[in-house]
């Protein structure tokens, strides 16, 4: 059975804090996909990857990171964390060069930003 | 630009009714069309998808959505629902002509059944 993994289900940092989330996936995918979750919003894309130490920017990077030092796990980082980003945060993952295929998401992480 | 839009924030429907959560899409170029369904506290879950050929697609839990190019449209139906088809649906696009790395979702339908 085919998993994508997030470090945490619920987080509550500091407004300033660095926060690190996690995302593991056991597929050998090489894509992979930070996306945050907002009401009458769906998902918006943060950053992606398609490969170790390769990033590609989505539609709302200001105030992310991400890293990718192995192929399997795909880390967001809030550099320091603001009350607008307290959100959803899901995880996915698909195989390269098949466009057709549909993603894989983990079950979120539920940040609180106070 | 791909834009997709899902015109209802809530859908009702009695249990054993059919039901349809509506879509419509966006793009320059031939699409490739998702269905995801998300319950209480998880991720995403995807249900079906449009590639080619065949405009009806079957997929998971007895879904199934019919691709309209004239319409643009690609409407997720069931013929009978569930109370535990409660949850929220996400439509999905893919622009094949763009590389086909990003995915544009809709903002989302939620879907009460009641019994």
């Amino acid at each position: 059975d085919v998993k994508v993994t997030q470090s945490s289900r619920y987080l509550v940092k500091r407004t300033g804090e660095k926060v690190f989330l996690e995302c593991v996936q056991d597929m050998d995918h090489e894509n992979m996909f930070w996306y945050r979750q907002d009401p009458g919003l769906g998902l918006r894309l943060i950053y992606f990857s398609y490969d170790v130490k390769m990033k590609e920017k989505g539609d709302i990077p200001e105030g992310y990171s991400v890293s990718r030092e192995k192929k399997e796990r795909f880390s967001l980082i809030l550099e320091s964390a603001s009350t607008n980003q307290t959100s959803m945060y899901l995880c996915a993952s698909s195989p390269l060069g098949d466009q057709r295929h549909e993603q894989y998401f983990g079950p979120g992480t539920r940040l609180t930003v106070t | 630009a791909q834009s997709v839009a899902q015109p209802e924030d809530q859908v009702n429907v009695a249990e054993g009714n059919p039901l349809t959560v509506k879509c419509t899409y966006s793009v320059s170029g031939n699409p490739y069309l998702f269905w995801y369904v998300q319950y209480p506290n998880r991720g995403l879950q995807f249900l079906l998808k449009y590639i080619t050929g065949d405009n009806l697609v079957k997929g998971s839990y007895g879904f199934e959505a019919e691709f309209n190019k004239s319409q643009t449209s690609f409407h997720l139906k069931k013929p009978s629902a569930l109370v535990s088809d409660s949850a929220l649906y996400f439509c999905a696009v893919r622009d094949i002509n763009t590389g086909g790395f990003k995915t544009i979702f809709g903002a989302g339908t939620r879907l009460f059944v009641k019994a």
